[in-house]
C-alpha cells in the first residue's frame, strides 16, 4: 500500500468555523489530489498539486483552499465551513506512472 | 454532464459465478481507464487499468475489457468471492493540465454484493 495518511480521520465542526485537513505521504510523489465523495456523486476533484507551492483548482473548488509547503504534505482548508461541505474527503497521490492514483483512508467531516 | 457513467447502482452475484460491472464514457479523448474497489470506511484501492491501445487486460481473477467504438468498458471478476463485496468505481483520464497533472473522472460507483 502507498504510504498515505490523513488526519484527522473524523471531525465534527460548526458552521462558520475554519477547518484544515492534512494529507501526508511517504512516497515522495510529485502529484497530490483532494477529492470529496458524496452519495450519488462518486469522487469529485477539489484541488490538486503538481509540486511544492504549485496547486490548481478542480471541479468543485469553491469554498476550499489548499497549500503545499513540503513534498510530503498537502493541506485542504475550509475557510468557513458550511453544511454542504459535510462529506468524506480523500487525498490521493500519483508518481510514475502518473495515470494511476493511490488513495488515503479518508476523513469524515460533519458540519453542523 | 456525466462523462463517466456506471448505470447500475448495485449488483448481486452468487459466490463462484462471474461478476460483470459496466462503465460507459462520453469523452473520446479519454485514453486510460481504471477500476477501483472501495470498502466501507476505507479509501478506494486501485484494482486494474487499461490503456486505450489495448482491448483487454487481465490480472488474476480480474479482467477489464475496453470497447472504444462503443465507449464502453467492463470489469469481469471470475470466480466471485464474498470478499469482493464492495463499491467499484470506474475512472477515466485523457488530459494533462498545463502543469502536467493527469486528471481522472470517476463514475458514481456500483455496489457489488457476492452472496455465499
Amino acid at each position: 500500500d502507498a504510504g498515505i495518511t490523513q488526519s484527522p480521520r473524523h471531525k465534527v465542526t460548526e458552521t462558520g468555523t475554519p477547518v484544515t485537513l492534512r494529507c501526508h505521504q511517504t512516497e515522495n510523489h510529485r502529484y497530490m489530489y483532494w477529492y470529496r465523495q458524496d452519495p450519488g456523486h462518486g469522487l469529485r476533484l477539489i484541488h490538486y498539486s503538481y509540486g511544492v507551492k504549485d496547486t490548481d483548482k478542480g471541479e468543485v473548488s469553491d469554498g476550499y483552499s489548499v497549500s503545499r509547503s513540503k513534498t510530503e504534505d498537502f493541506l485542504l482548508t475550509l475557510e468557513s465551513a458550511t453544511s454542504s461541505q459535510t462529506s468524506v474527503y480523500f487525498c490521493a497521490i500519483s508518481g510514475q506512472p502518473q495515470e494511476t492514483q493511490y488513495f488515503g483512508p479518508g476523513t469524515r467531516l460533519l458540519v453542523l | 454532464d456525466q462523462q463517466v457513467k456506471q448505470n447500475s447502482p448495485s449488483l448481486s452475484v452468487q459466490e463462484g459465478r462471474i461478476s460483470i460491472l459496466n462503465c460507459d464514457y462520453t469523452n473520446s479523448m479519454f485514453d486510460y481507464f481504471l477500476w477501483y474497489k472501495k470498502y466501507p470506511a476505507e479509501g478506494p484501492t486501485f484494482l486494474i487499468s487499461i490503456s486505450s491501445i489495448k482491448d483487454k487486460n487481465e490480472d488474476g481473477r480480474f479482467t477489464v475489457f475496453l470497447n472504444k467504438s462503443a465507449k464502453h468498458l467492463s470489469l469481469h471478476i471470475v470466480p466471485s468471492q464474498p470478499g469482493d463485496s464492495a463499491v467499484y468505481f470506474c475512472a477515466a483520464g485523457g488530459s494533462y493540465s498545463g502543469a502536467g497533472s493527469y486528471q481522472l473522472t470517476f463514475g458514481k460507483g456500483t455496489k457489488l454484493s457476492v452472496i455465499p
